[in-house]
Formats: C-alpha cells, sequence, structure tokens
C-alpha cells in the first residue's frame, strides 16, 4: 500500500513568513509523529498523535511550531514568522495503533531566506 | 533519559569490502532497537529491528545486527557492501511502549569502487 506522504516536498520561504507542511499517514495507522532534520542537530522529536489523545508536544522548539492532526489521518506542521535557524528536513512518520516500528516519509525541505 | 551515539561520523569503503557501523545506547530498562538508512533526498527507510529473543537480526538489503546488553550496543554490519548502500545510517532507541524514537548523530557511509 501506499506509504507516508509529505506535502511539499520543497518549500522556500522568506523570513518572517508562515508555512504549513503536511503529512498524509499510511492508511489505518493511528499514531504520527513529526521529526526534524537539520546539520549540526541530528533528528529531533517535535510532536506525537495517537487516536484521540491529548499530543505529546514536547519536542516543540517555540510557540511558533504548533500542529494538528484533523479526523485522526492528515496532519499540519505550523511554523509562524519562521526564521533561518527554521531551515531543515521536516520528516513525518506514522506508526500502527502507536506501536514501533516508525514508517517515514521523504520529508519537505525548508528553506528560509 | 535515553541516548544513542553512533561514534563514526563518515566510513569509506571499498566496494566487496566489510562494513560495520557501531552504535551505542544508553536505556534504563530493556531496549527497542532500530537501523535506518537514508539515502540523498529521501526519508528514512527501516533496515531492521530488535524487540527480544535471538540478540541477531537479520534486515533487508543483506544487512544483520546484533544486540549486546554487556556492552549497550547494536552494531550494524554487511558482509559486501555495493555502491548502492553509500547513504547515512541511523541508529535509534524506542520505549517499550512504543513511540518516539530517539535516533543517534547518523553516520555517512562512502563507498569506493
Amino acid at each position: 500500500g501506499a506509504g507516508v506522504s509529505q506535502s511539499p516536498s520543497n518549500k522556500v520561504t522568506e523570513k518572517g513568513k508562515d508555512v504549513e507542511l503536511r503529512c498524509d499517514p499510511i492508511s489505518g495507522h493511528t499514531a504520527l509523529y513529526w521529526y526534524r532534520q537539520s546539520l549540526g542537530q541530528g533528528l529531533e522529536f517535535l510532536i506525537y498523535f495517537q487516536g484521540n489523545s491529548a499530543p505529546d508536544k514536547s519536542g516543540l522548539p517555540s510557540d511558533r511550531f504548533s500542529a494538528e492532526r484533523t479526523g485522526g489521518s492528515v496532519s499540519t506542521l505550523t511554523i509562524q514568522r519562521t526564521q533561518q535557524e527554521d531551515s531543515a528536513v521536516y520528516l513525518c512518520a506514522s506508526s500502527s495503533k502507536g506501536r514501533l516500528p516508525l514508517h517515514f516519509g521523504n520529508g519537505t525541505r525548508l528553506t528560509v531566506t | 533519559a535515553q541516548s544513542v551515539t553512533q561514534p563514526d561520523i563518515h566510513i569509506t569503503v571499498s566496494e566487496g569490502a566489510s562494513l560495520e557501523l557501531r552504535c551505542n545506547y544508553s536505556y534504563g530498562a530493556t531496549p527497542y532497537l532500530f537501523w535506518y538508512v537514508q539515502s540523498p533526498g529521501q526519508g528514512l527507510q527501516l533496515l531492521l529491528k530488535y524487540f527480544s529473543g535471538d540478540t541477531l537480526v537479520q534486515g533487508i538489503k543483506g544487512f544483520e545486527a546484533e544486540f549486546k546488553r554487556s556492552q549497550s550496543s547494536f552494531n550494524l554490519r554487511k558482509p559486501s557492501v555495493h555502491w548502492s548502500d553509500a547513504a547515512e545510517y541511523f541508529c535509534a532507541v524506542g520505549e517499550a511502549a512504543g513511540n518516539k524514537l530517539t535516533f543517534g548523530g547518523g553516520t555517512r557511509v562512502l563507498v569506493k569502487p
């Protein structure tokens, strides 16, 4: 079946603008994760959704970052007032019932100019 | 808190030679361990996983890894490397409850003809 789908694959934005990144998980997967991959920081956990439970937001780096998951499926990661340090690859993953392993999408490469 | 260390940032290996990538973890309980591979511009693909049982696990693409509790290690090996194995490799540890993963910093593998 289809894997995790992320869009756009690349996004260039100006500093101060808001951006939205989309993730469509594997059908039937109840858990969804966002990670950020940047030079010098490796892979950082951002946020985790599992079913109808309150999301684990412990990895969000600032209040400019937020995410929502509508209807238990598609998720949107929003970054407000983007800064150059937000430039990174944002990876989405999903898993069945919150059980490991995670299945990753190809990511969105965000460049803030 | 759990952590993962991949001591080698870069490794260069000749095609046909063997490859071993090191991974050490810190985790209080029995870990769930994973190796992922990332080709340029792609997301993370799961190579193999260890949950319990046999400490030598086989994965895709001819890779295997051995869990050694006494050394807190989960090293990845391949007997004969192909040019297509050039990529970045990430070791990760997860909680038994099965949510977020903590990743090592990655090892970039270059394959010489």
